[in-house]
């Protein structure tokens, strides 16, 4: 089973800046927590991971409080295209990702 | 730096037949994994491979599903003989490292069962 929980479906507007928030109430002190976005008839796709405080890259950003039992994707002026599911995933006790259902981000013009 | 490529794309089959999905993954992962999603649901993972080698076969219902690669690079996913709840889209994944959090991935085979 997951060990994540996160919103089942979001909408936002082209422009908006969106911020999905996962919770992992009991991640444990060496897992990472890393985000996965997927197109419909896609597989996934990597998007970020990160351990703790704030990691940026070109696509999003993500921001890790000190407990580390939350973290939110941060995808700034969203556009159409950005229309897909979110998976956040941490690793189970075989250090196997485990996808839950994910959060769905519609983009509306 | 070619993606992964997996065929077929789509399949229909009756119940009570066998399929076989190929993966090719990108050059130089020694890990490679398969995936089942069910629609509205995320991918569960069925079986990884370091190399040749399987390391994780615990959710690959046995009686049905088997899956090799022989060679350390391609692998085949079959399913013999299908059930309906078979339909789903089957997704090949690989990696550079063991148990690596960034895995990629194929577009998937949509098998459905009639």
């Amino acid at each position: 089973l997951a060990k994540t929980t996160q919103p089942i479906s979001m909408d936002s507007y082209e422009g908006q800046e969106v911020n999905i928030t996962c919770s992992h109430n009991n991640i444990a002190t060496n897992d990472y927590i890393t985000w996965y976005q997927q197109f419909p008839s896609q597989g996934p796709r990597f998007i970020i991971q990160g351990y703790k405080t704030k990691v940026t890259n070109e696509v999003a950003s993500l921001f890790i409080p000190a407990d580390r039992k939350s973290s939110t994707l941060s995808l700034p002026r969203v556009s159409l295209s950005d229309t897909a599911v979110y998976y956040c995933l941490t690793p189970n006790n075989t250090d196997k990702l485990i996808f839950g259902t994910g959060t769905r981000l519609q983009v509306f013009p | 730096e070619a993606g992964v490529a997996q065929s077929p794309r789509y399949k229909i089959i009756e119940k009570r037949q066998s399929v076989a999905f190929w993966c090719n993954p990108i050059s130089g992962h020694a890990t490679l994994y398969w995936y089942q999603q069910i629609l509205g649901q995320g991918p569960k993972l069925l079986i990884q491979f370091q190399n040749n080698g399987v390391v994780d076969d615990s959710q690959l219902p046995k009686d049905r599903f088997s899956a090799e690669r022989l060679k350390g690079v391609d692998s085949t996913l079959k399913i013999q003989p299908a059930k309906l709840e078979d339909s789903a889209v089957y997704l090949c994944a690989s990696s550079r490292y063991l148990d690596s959090y960034e895995q990629y991935f194929g577009p998937g085979t949509r098998l459905t069962v009639t």
